[in-house]
């Protein structure tokens, strides 16, 4: 079966720098998307790697390694309102999308 | 600049009865998505659209419909709600198909049947 594993929950502190894993095993691959979703509203695109390596937008950078299939989320400079899931999904051979049940990220001051 | 809007917000049924979900987006774009979310589970696709008049079905289409009449509306159907419906639906869309896309999801309908 096709699946996506995610940490249910994390606690970082405001200012620090927290890393959200992900691991997939799907079948086959055509990118992976990280999505934020505050409680109650609705989810926010971050990013998209298809290719292996880092992608950095600000405060936030995603990374890939296909033939281990793993990414990882990496937010710098934490700030309160970085409170929010993080849902990894990841394009099957279909072009479907696997959705992680995603991580809870708690910033404490 | 609306978005993706879905109405109702929230809606409480009883089982048996039938309901449906709007979902209206303003950024022209061809392929739209119901989905559904339940704690401690990912987003599941219910049934999607990649253009008017046209529709198929995602990973849990059983005990709904969908129809695209128009570009711009996307339309979910419960014809018997049962509790195991109890979730929250997001409804999303997209310029091109979810491969090269990212998704511009609506805020919710928060739906609850007793």
């Amino acid at each position: 079966g096709q699946n996506i594993d995610q940490p249910t929950e994390m606690t970082a502190t405001e200012g620090a720098i927290v890393q959200i894993n992900c691991t997939y095993q799907t079948s086959g691959f055509n990118g992976l998307f990280w999505y934020q979703q505050h409680a109650g509203e609705a989810p926010t695109f971050l990013s998209y790697n298809v290719l292996d390596g880092l992608e950095e937008k600000g405060r936030f950078s995603s990374f890939l390694s296909r033939s281990k299939g793993y990414s990882y989320l990496l937010l710098k400079e934490l700030q309160m309102k970085d409170s929010a899931s993080y849902l990894c999904a990841v394009m099957d051979s279909n072009y479907q999308l696997i959705w992680g049940a995603g991580t809870k990220l708690i910033i404490k001051p | 600049n609306a978005g993706v809007t879905q109405t109702p917000k929230f809606r409480v049924l009883k089982t048996g009865q039938s309901m449906t979900l709007l979902c209206a987006q303003d950024m022209n774009h061809e392929y739209m998505y119901w989905y559904r979310q339940d704690p401690g589970m990912g987003l599941r696709l219910i049934h999607y659209s990649v253009g008017e008049g046209t529709t198929a079905k995602g990973e849990v289409p059983d005990g709904y419909n969908v129809s695209r009449l128009k570009k711009q509306n996307f339309l979910l159907g419960l014809e018997s709600a049962a509790p195991s419906q109890t979730s929250v639906y997001f409804c999303a869309s997209s310029y091109s198909g979810q491969d090269t896309g990212e998704l511009f999801f609506g805020e919710g309908s928060r739906l609850t049947v007793l």
